[in-house]
């Protein structure tokens, strides 16, 4: 079936430093993705978006890059800081505005 | 923004009894809502689309007798774990667009843990 996964499980960083979250997809007529990062006991908050139409887009400190070539999408996230610490989850819009989550990444940030 | 809210945001329940979980839309009107199911340290698991004045439609493998929603109104949707088990226990969110269009950004509640004992 269609699936959405993640490369690395978790992912340690310095305060301060810029961190790459990977997502690969595998519904190559996928036209909207999503970013969320979900905070322990807490539901998913929405982080950015991106089209298919487009390959990168940029928010407040984070950007999402596509590469529909080889199916897969990135977070950047520039300058982190503790508050980002938290599970990020891709998703793609599956049809009649369903998502379909990816497995998740820890992201730990040390100070 | 667009608010979500669910309730309650936890229950624990006695094996073999039925729990009710609601999730509004405070400050939108949501025609459609989604409820997932997250196990911990695993992803998000659709379960079903709420469709307001007509019947949920659920996902593979999930038991719509088991999992009952009802979505009476625009800005409610509730769904009702009947006949809970331990195996039931989980973290329950809702989710609904605040925007026009199937791609826009969806909106979560706060999620509701289950625990059946």
């Amino acid at each position: 079936g269609e699936s959405v996964g993640l490369h690395l499980p978790t992912l340690s960083v310095q305060e301060g430093d810029n961190s790459i979250i990977n997502c690969a997809y595998s519904n190559s007529a996928s036209d909207y993705f999503i970013w969320y990062k979900q905070e322990s006991g807490k539901g998913p908050q929405f982080i950015i978006d991106i089209r298919s139409n487009m390959d990168k887009r940029q928010g407040q400190r984070v950007t999402v890059l596509l590469n529909k070539t080889v199916k897969h999408l990135s977070l950047q996230i520039a300058a982190t800081q503790p508050g980002d610490s938290a599970v990020y989850f891709c998703a793609e819009n599956v049809g009649a505005g369903k998502s379909t989550f990816g497995d998740g990444t820890t992201l730990t940030v040390k100070p | 923004g667009a608010v979500v809210s669910q309730h309650p945001s936890w229950v624990i329940c006695k094996s073999g009894t039925s729990v009710k979980i609601e999730c509004r839309s405070l400050d939108f009107q949501a025609t459609t809502m989604f409820w997932y199911r997250q196990f911990p340290k695993q992803s998000l698991m659709l379960m079903a689309t709420s469709n307001e004045g007509s019947k949920a439609t659920y996902e593979q493998g999930v038991e719509k007798d088991k999992f009952l929603i009802n979505h009476a109104s625009l800005t409610l949707s509730t769904l009702t774990v009947t006949s809970a088990h331990p195996e039931d226990s989980s973290f329950y969110i809702c989710s609904a667009r605040p925007y026009k269009g199937l791609n826009t950004e969806a909106f979560f509640g706060q999620g509701t843990r289950l625990t059946v004992v």
